[in-house]
């Protein structure tokens, strides 16, 4: 089986930098994805990391170390309309997208 | 390109009756998805299609779900009889192929009185 852990909150400042972690336990994937999804809204994917390493867009990059299943999104310049919920995600050699359980970003001003 | 089309937006029924869930994905995308959320479950991922054969459908949670693809461009889910505890936010996804992201519809508001 698989199974992704995420801190359920994050909080943090404009134009400050946030780091959301993700550790997984999977047989076998892909890759590592991120998506964020706003209140009543659906899930839009940011950030795809297949190999080892730094992955950059803008003022969000993403990080992958299959060693250590660890991953992180890194938020840069921090804006009001950043504050949502960012899930990671893997697509297992299943093929289907196993998602984690989401972390919550508040942005205060 | 309209994205992925998921109809109806809302859908309140009572406890008992059928409820049909449909997806439009996009066209030209040979994967689709079928999730459901809960601030409890998070996203759980349903039943999923590759070239509209179902390849995995162990997180069907019971007989009561069903789901077809009839076509490339059209999915249904299918949820009868209607549970209370069945309320959630039900969303299509699609993808152009491995490895590929996915791109959701806007979902479905499910409530079951």
């Amino acid at each position: 089986g698989q199974s992704l852990e995420q801190p359920s909150e994050v909080t943090a400042v404009e134009g400050a930098i946030v780091q959301i972690n993700c550790t997984y336990q999977t047989s076998g994937f892909y890759g590592l994805s991120w998506y964020q999804q706003h209140d009543g809204g659906a899930p839009t994917f940011l950030s795809y990391n297949a190999l080892d390493g730094l992955e950059e867009t803008g003022r969000f990059s993403s990080f992958l170390s299959r060693s250590d299943s660890y991953g992180y999104l890194l938020l840069q310049e921090l804006q009001m309309k950043d504050s949502a919920s960012y899930f990671c995600a893997v697509r297992n050699y299943g093929q289907n997208f196993v998602f984690g359980p989401g972390t919550r970003l508040s942005v205060l001003p | 390109d309209a994205g992925v089309i998921q109809s109806p937006r809302h859908e309140v029924t009572e406890m008992g009756q059928e409820v049909t869930l449909r997806c439009k994905p996009i066209s030209g995308h040979n994967s689709l998805f079928w999730y459901r959320q809960t601030m409890m479950r998070g996203l759980e991922l349903l039943i999923y299609f590759n070239n509209n054969v179902p390849i995995d459908d162990s997180g069907m949670p019971e007989d009561r779900f069903s789901a077809k693809m009839p076509n490339a461009s059209f999915s249904t889910l299918k949820i009868q009889p209607s549970e209370p505890r069945d309320s959630a936010v039900y969303f299509c996804a699609s993808s152009p192929g491995l490895n590929e992201k996915l791109f959701f519809g806007s979902g479905t508001q499910l409530s079951v009185l």
